[in-house]
């Protein structure tokens, strides 16, 4: 069973700060990895990916992986109100569909 | 942009009821799920289809069926609700083959009395 592991929160950041957002996962053989955030009573949607190991950047998101770790993060820089929300770390390591975390709840202090 | 519809945002049945959710995407995507939401459960996955009439299960397909007979239409069915069925039902899309972001449908709010 694919395991992926995330701190629930609530993450509080001030404003205009970094938020550092984490995930771990079971599946050593796991090849693709997903950020997706999440609005009270809202579908997810899909932020980021990221397939290898490093750092990829888009606008204030960056995601960074660490297979040797089983790691994958998500930094949110110049945080807003508007970030505040569940983030959710989703692996996909086969032909079954992604597993997800079960997200982490970030606030943003104005 | 791509886009997946649920058939209604929020559904009340009583139990016993046979209950269809349906979704569409207008993207040609080869795969789509169905999961269900549940407070400090998170996402977990019912059933699955690559292609048209397949299915697979997920972790939780007890008391759940599924039909696609056309690729862009993926019918959650629950043949006889019951209480414990109440939960946030989403439907999700995937290009294929070699590319596996999935993108969510609103979401069916199902209250099972």
């Amino acid at each position: 069973q694919k395991e992926v592991e995330q701190n629930s929160g609530p993450l509080s950041v001030p404003e205009g700060a970094i938020a550092s957002l984490n995930c771990t996962y079971s599946d050593r053989g796991s090849q693709s990895f997903f950020w997706y955030r999440q609005y009270s009573g809202k579908s997810p949607e899909l932020i980021m990916s990221i397939y290898s190991n490093g750092d990829k950047e888009d606008g204030r998101f960056t995601a960074q992986l660490n297979k040797a770790s089983q790691y994958v993060s998500l930094l949110i820089r110049d945080s807003q109100p508007s970030d505040s929300a569940t983030y959710l770390c989703a692996v996909i390591g086969g032909a079954d569909g992604l597993t997800f975390g079960k997200g982490t709840h970030l606030i943003i202090q104005p | 942009d791509v886009k997946v519809t649920q058939s209604s945002r929020y559904l009340v049945k009583r139990t016993g009821e046979k209950v269809f959710l349906e979704c569409v995407q207008d993207m040609d995507h080869e795969n789509m799920f169905w999961y269900r939401q549940d407070p400090g459960l998170g996402l977990r996955l019912i059933y699955f289809s690559y292609d048209v009439k397949m299915k697979e299960k997920g972790d939780i397909p007890e008391g759940y069926s599924v039909s696609r007979e056309k690729k862009e239409r993926f019918s959650l069915i629950l043949e006889s609700a019951s209480t414990n069925q109440t939960s946030m039902y989403l439907c999700a899309s995937s290009p294929g083959t070699g590319a596996y972001e999935q993108y969510f449908g609103p979401g069916t709010r199902l209250t099972v009395t």
